[in-house]
């Protein structure tokens, strides 16, 4: 029972590359997140998706872009990274009917 | 968007001992649901405790219980008999009842247990 996972954990890039973050999930969840975890910020709601093929911003989606063709997939994509996007990344999915999520181990992700 | 503010950033709790973390949030919802959430030092995200609003009773998991002022809209988590395994950052969290599940956390509070 794999859960939700994603990949890579770990990530260096330089500025203005694109990078993109994946998350995937097993329990064939409707709704799917994108938080960014920064210190002093708590966790900050970045994009999500109640559905394949619907999605809607959060707090902070700029420079971000995320797609969800497929129920269990749910990429993240920094089109052209900055240094300011330096942080960690987790991804959760609910089913929606019990109201709670569940993580990711989360990606720590740093652009130079 | 809803508003979830914790203070005091930092604490610490000797073994065996009682804390108490404080959050307040804003909504003009009459219905919700709160969470407690633990991040240990691995970094995984894990629910301690969840309260709905329409409940009166305050939820209780073992040694977390929470007290929750709906009027003062107040949600704060004690941990008795703290443990070192204990030691986390705890963030509070808010779900409305028509924002797509969507969770809004406060900045978190480190809580650190001593030996």
């Amino acid at each position: 029972d794999a859960g939700i996972t994603q990949s890579p954990r770990y990530k260096i890039t330089e500025t203005g590359r694109q990078v993109t973050l994946m998350c995937h999930q097993t329990w064939s969840h409707s709704y799917m997140f994108w938080y960014r975890q920064d210190l002093g910020h708590g966790l900050r709601l970045i994009y999500y998706s109640a559905a394949a093929d619907i999605t809607d911003k959060g707090e902070v989606p700029d420079g971000y872009v995320v797609s969800r063709s497929k129920t269990e997939n749910f990429p993240l994509t920094l089109e052209s990274a900055t240094r300011s996007q330096t942080s960690v990344y987790f991804c959760a999915s609910s089913d929606g009917g019990n109201h709670e999520q569940y993580f990711g181990p989360g990606t720590r992700l740093t652009v130079t | 968007a809803q508003t979830v503010t914790q203070s005091q950033p930092e604490m610490s709790v000797q073994e065996a001992e009682t804390v108490t973390l404080s959050c307040t949030y804003d909504t003009s919802e009459n219905n919700y649901y709160l969470f407690w959430y633990k991040q240990p030092p691995s970094r995984q995200m894990i629910l301690v405790i969840r309260q709905e609003a329409y409940k009166q009773q305050n939820a209780t998991e073992n040694r977390f219980s929470v007290n929750f002022q709906k009027a003062a809209k107040s949600f704060s988590l004690k941990i008795s008999d703290s443990q070192l395994g204990d030691t986390a950052m705890y963030f509070c969290a808010f779900m409305g009842d028509y924002g797509n599940n969507r969770l809004a956390f406060g900045k978190g509070n480190q809580v650190v247990v001593i030996p």
